[in-house]
């Protein structure tokens, strides 16, 4: 059984620029949720979907955008890339939200993306 | 505001010594706290979910606490695999997290 997977490993990009990063959850989940984390800090959060939709959003910037498929699949983008997005980006999977407002299961984590911007 | 502290920020045994690590937490209204243990560039591995005061959850070298303002994780005779940073999280609504103890295991 996979857990879960993201892509790419690492990726470099310059300032201004854009960046997509995926995510395909645990089998049998339907709820992702994406962090930011900084070096030596722990993970922020930045948005949680379920159904297609985000449910609930962190202290991040419309610069940061994302969206679910119907295969629960998730993409993370970044608009205008700033030196401060540095970071790991993190995606967690869990199980479905079942009528509560927010996900209150254990979240299992991909490997990470590890965002350089110059 | 809801917050979450870690201590110490980093820990260095001698393999076999037992220590405990301390996340304490100020949330209105709790739904779980969760440990996890993160290796140097990888994603954060679960280790425990605990729901209400008095509860504890063991697994191998780890056992979990929690009472209403802090959570313990306690570590008998490390070893050197042990080495990562630990994490606590607690759930209001979302994942708020800690810092972090960066534990290093000396053989």
């Amino acid at each position: 059984d996979a857990g879960v997977t993201q892509s790419p490993t690492h990726l470099i990009k310059t300032r201004g620029q854009q960046v997509t990063l995926r995510c395909s959850p645990k089998s049998g989940h339907d709820t992702v949720s994406w962090y930011q984390q900084a070096l030596g800090q722990g993970p922020q959060f930045i948005f949680q979907y379920y159904e297609e939709e985000e449910r609930q959003r962190g202290n991040f910037p419309d610069r940061f955008s994302g969206h679910q498929f119907p295969n629960y699949s998730s993409e993370l983008n970044v608009n205008a890339l700033l030196l401060g997005d540095s970071a790991l980006y993190l995606c967690a999977s869990s199980t479905g939200l079942a009528g509560r407002q927010t996900n209150t299961d254990t979240q299992y984590f991909g490997p990470g993306t590890r965002l350089t911007v110059l | 505001e809801d917050q979450v502290t870690q201590s110490p920020e980093a820990l260095r045994l001698q393999e076999g010594e037992s220590s405990s690590l301390n996340c304490s937490y100020t949330v209105s209204g709790l739904r779980g706290l969760f440990w996890y243990r993160q290796d140097p560039g990888k994603g954060p591995e679960f280790l425990f979910t605990l729901y209400s005061a008095g509860e504890e959850k063991e697994k191998e070298r780890l056992k979990a606490t929690l009472t209403k303002k802090e959570s313990f994780l306690h570590i008998t005779a490390p070893k050197p695999e042990d080495s990562a940073t630990y994490l606590c999280a607690v759930h209001p609504y979302q994942l708020i997290w800690g810092a972090g103890t960066k534990l290093i295991i000396k053989p």
